[in-house]
């Protein structure tokens, strides 16, 4: 195990659902991530959490909204995905660089979680 | 735009055999990391190589840096069916605000 834990694993939803991703981690990091990853396509990095504040948020549609209530929880509440949303959404964890102090994200290593296969129908 | 891009693709190899991916970006980089994932899992770090490096070794895997080049190699030696999975890189510099980039992957398969 990696110390960072997703729930659910699998998540079947209508376009008109609201449903929330959670993540928890057990590492003591202060850093946290939500990444989108599509078939064939490179890890794009959603939201960057730094001590509680977001830090990052690579144009991501409003129908995704994070939230971050402490270092060891991050969210991801979904509300009318489209189909092309379906995807494997992973979270991760790491401990800050000294940059993120700048507003920049980290280049320590990351720990991810198993994520969570979202399927909108 | 600084992405890393793996080669090849797709990567079979019979068990036994060493199996070498590798990866090329476009901007200067701090760092560049190796992961693996298995199916419909999350990723594993591997490796993570600094600019100033060339060469790094942990068990079987071997990860070589040429920044004059912008490529890195992940080298699998003796591999087993238990590697099976993809390889992603991911670098990060001052360009991409120390935003990890990640190429697409390299998918490996072992057969026994």
């Amino acid at each position: 195990e990696t110390g960072v834990t997703q729930t659910p694993r699998h998540l079947v939803m209508g376009m008109t659902n609201k449903k929330s991703l959670k993540c928890e981690q057990h590492l003591g990091h202060n850093a946290m991530y939500w990444y989108k990853q599509s078939a064939k396509k490179p890890l794009e990095l959603m939201f960057v959490y730094n001590f509680k504040e977001q830090t990052e948020n690579n144009s991501v549609p409003s129908r995704f909204s994070p939230e971050c209530p402490n270092s060891s929880h991050l969210f991801l509440h979904l509300h009318t995905l489209q189909p092309e949303d379906s995807a494997l959404y992973l979270c991760a964890s790491s401990q800050p660089h000294s940059a993120l102090q700048q507003g920049g994200a980290t280049n320590e290593k990351l720990f991810f979680g198993s994520g969570t296969q979202l399927s909108v129908l | 735009s600084q992405q890393g891009e793996e080669d090849p693709q797709a990567l079979s190899i019979q068990e036994g055999e060493n199996a070498t991916m590798n990866c090329s970006y476009k901007t200067s980089i701090n760092n560049l990391q190796w992961y693996r994932q298995n199916s419909g899992r999350g990723l594993v770090h591997l490796i993570l190589i600094r600019s100033n490096e060339r060469e790094k070794h942990s068990g079987r895997l071997r990860v070589t840096l040429d920044t004059s080049k912008k490529s890195s190699s992940l080298l699998i030696t003796a591999s087993r069916a238990a590697d099976t999975a993809s390889y992603f890189c991911a670098t990060d510099g001052r360009d991409s605000n120390y935003q990890l980039i990640w190429g697409a992957g390299t998918k490996l398969i072992i057969k026994p």
